[in-house]
């Protein structure tokens, strides 16, 4: 079946601008994280949803990030005035189990690629 | 901030090498330890999920061990080839999933 989708696959935006980033999680998985990776660093992890539960923001670096996931399905990440240390590779992933289930697989998308000048 | 990290963090080896590299995570609060493998310009893959302390999986020429008492977890590649080239990812599920930085493989043929 289809995987993670993630649009746009690349963005190059200008300092001080707004971006919208794109989720599809697989049909069905209840649980769906974002997470971005800088240059040279590893996976940090930025938000968790997990069905209709309050997300988790705790890995948000700071409130120009947000993100909504309507319908239980798709999600968007906004970063509002965005800076250049937020260039990093975005990536989506769903699972299909709550996270409280610890072996839980996480299936990512390919990422968005965004550059900020 | 949970401490999970990767050595070493890149490794060329030539085709038909054996390699592995390392993973070491906190010994407390464990429930899971997961590897995953991600190519250029794809998306990170699913390899290994362990618990147990001891644990051994295998997938093909790729294996993994586990010692939650100590807190470390090998990969272990026999006989690489070019196609395994890749950064492989290890995360450590406490209450939340915490992954290391990743160690680069690049095999020459």
């Amino acid at each position: 079946g289809a995987g993670v989708s993630q649009s746009p696959s690349n963005k190059v935006t200008e300092k001080g601008k707004d971006v919208e980033l794109r989720c599809d999680p697989i049909s069905g998985h209840t649980a769906l994280y974002w997470y971005r990776q800088s240059l040279g660093q590893g996976l940090e992890f930025l938000i968790y949803f997990q069905g209709n539960s309050a997300p988790d923001k705790s890995g948000l670096p700071s409130d120009r990030f947000s993100a909504e996931r309507t319908g239980g399905s798709v999600s968007t990440l906004t970063i509002q005035r965005t800076q250049q240390e937020d260039s990093a590779v975005y990536l989506c992933a769903s699972s299909l189990a709550p996270s409280g289930l610890y072996t839980d697989t996480q299936y990512f998308g390919p990422g968005t690629r965004l550059t900020v000048l | 901030i949970l401490n999970v990290e990767q050595s070493p963090q890149s490794l060329h080896v030539q085709e038909g090498d054996s390699t592995n590299f390392t993973c070491s995570f906190p010994s407390s609060n464990f429930y899971a330890l997961h590897w995953y493998r991600w190519e250029t310009a794809k998306s990170p893959e699913a390899l290994f999920v362990m618990t147990l302390n001891g644990d051994e999986k295998k997938k093909g020429r790729i294996s993994a061990t586990l010692n939650t008492k100590e807190g470390y977890s090998y990969l272990y590649i026999k006989g690489s080839q070019p196609e395994d080239s890749a950064t492989y990812l290890c995360a450590f599920r406490g209450n939340m999933l915490t992954f290391g930085g990743g160690t680069r493989l690049m095999v020459k043929p």
